[in-house]
């Protein structure tokens, strides 16, 4: 079975320049997340879509940051204009409902380099 | 907001030793999860407790909901060079969203053969 797919894997970009970073989800899963890892802050929640819905955005650090659902089987983050200090691993996950126990299971993430 | 300590922060042992970390909160949590991380790679959920004093093993590895709720273990047995990466602790408080998880800081585990 596919697993959650995530593209680029790595990208390396200069300041001021716009990055998009892709998903597609694991089939039949309708919650999506977002996070972002940093040595210094750990696994940082972004943004929660529900059935394609934004639910929880109060992660994303400022109006520079965007993310879309627009089907279920793809979403994208987008850093306009990326600054060095976006430079993390970002992780999109997929989970099965959006209540009870279901789990997140993890893309391999998008290494985003702002130079 | 919420935070994990998880420890140790690091660990080196020789290929066959057993391995025990821990994860604890200020507050009280109904999930429990353990997560493994393999350098370039993204999370993997290893075990995932759901009740206090909850014991589950998967193969080699063996965790626990602590019966405070305030924490949870850990352990590896029979340690091998696979085992390399860092493993993560993540929860969910008592309360809160249920789709939020709270994640520790991880325990960077080295296996010297």
């Amino acid at each position: 079975d596919a697993g959650v797919i995530q593209s680029p894997r790595h990208e390396v970009t200069e300041m001021g320049q716009e990055v998009t970073l892709r998903c597609k989800p694991i089939s039949g899963h309708n919650s999506l997340f977002w996070y972002r890892q940093t040595m210094m802050r750990g696994l940082e929640l972004l943004i929660y879509f529900n059935n394609n819905v934004p639910i929880d955005d109060s992660g994303m650090p400022e109006d520079r940051f965007s993310a879309k659902m627009p089907n279920a089987s793809f979403s994208t983050l987008k850093i306009q204009p990326s600054e060095p200090r976006d430079s993390a691993v970002y992780f999109c996950a997929s989970r099965l409902g959006g209540t009870g126990p279901g789990e997140l299971f993890f893309g391999e993430g998008s290494r985003l380099t702002v130079l | 907001g919420q935070q994990l300590n998880q420890s140790p922060q690091s660990m080196f042992i020789q290929e066959g030793e057993d391995v025990s970390m821990n994860c604890t909160s200020s507050s009280i949590f109904n999930t429990w999860l353990w997560y493994k991380q393999d350098p370039g790679e993204g999370p993997v959920l290893l075990i995932a407790l759901y009740k206090a004093g909850e014991l589950t093993s998967n193969g080699r590895l063996t965790a626990q909901f602590g019966i405070t709720r305030k924490d949870s273990f850990l352990n590896i047995s029979a340690s091998i060079p696979s085992d390399v990466g860092i493993y993560f602790c993540a929860g969910r408080p008592l309360g809160g969203s249920n789709y939020k998880l709270t994640f520790g800081k991880g325990t960077l585990l080295t296996v010297n053969p």
